[in-house]
């Protein structure tokens, strides 16, 4: 079955550490989407791609950024990890228009020390 | 920001019919309502969405005002394992994508 796949699941890292997580889907969907879910403030989005080499800034994109190469991954990358960045980290795939619903990954769960 | 307003939490008996509002006062004709749910440590789940009619499938039923400025989600016999997060979004269909904007949610806490 056609599937969304998030790794690590669970990192820990140091301050000021480069960190990259992966998402990898396999049903061919042209946008995906990062979100990071935080006590007190919900799921906040990232960034989101459209297609391969499309990237958009979200609503708390500052400190991250993102690559599309292929249909199937938009890995998100820390250039610097902060403390702030500690988080759960949630992948998203849709079907390029309509009314097509978001499958969302299991999470990965970033700590920052 | 989000453009829906839910209550930060409701209880329901198991097996009695859970019933979650939202309003969305400034929705337009091109926004249709989504709701999904979160259960604890998981991404987010597609539950149903729908434009002024009332939806159904095999999870809930949505039921949308003649004026669309509020809705209501039903799951008709909640079970211990409705207990989750429920998100109400309001999408413009017209606008290319797919993005969602989520807000707070509602606690749903289904008790035996």
């Amino acid at each position: 079955d056609a599937e969304i796949t998030q790794s690590p699941r669970h990192k820990i890292t140091e301050t000021g550490r480069q960190v990259t997580l992966a998402c990898h889907q396999t049903w061919n969907h042209n946008n995906m989407f990062w979100y990071r879910q935080d006590l007190g403030h919900g799921l906040r989005l990232i960034h989101y791609s459209y297609g391969v080499q499309d990237t958009n800034k979200g609503e708390v994109s500052d400190g991250y950024s993102v690559s599309r190469s292929n249909t199937e991954d938009l890995p998100l990358t820390l250039e610097s990890a902060a403390s702030s960045q500690t988080s759960v980290y949630f992948c998203a795939s849709s079907e390029s228009a309509g009314a097509g619903e978001l499958f969302f990954g299991e999470g990965s769960r970033l700590t920052v020390l | 920001d989000a453009k829906t307003t839910q209550p930060p939490s409701m209880d329901c008996a198991e097996g009695r019919a859970a019933n979650l509002p939202c309003n969305h006062s400034t929705i337009s004709g091109n926004e249709y309502v989504y709701w999904y749910r979160q259960i604890h440590s998981q991404g987010p789940q597609y539950i149903i969405h729908g434009l002024k009619n009332n939806e159904t499938n095999e999870m809930a039923s949505l039921i949308i005002t003649e004026d669309r400025k509020s809705s209501t989600l039903i799951l008709p016999h909640a079970t211990l394992r409705d207990t989750a997060v429920y998100y109400c979004i309001v999408r413009d269909l017209m606008e290319y994508g797919n993005k969602l904007v989520f807000g707070a949610g509602t606690i749903l806490r289904v008790k035996s």
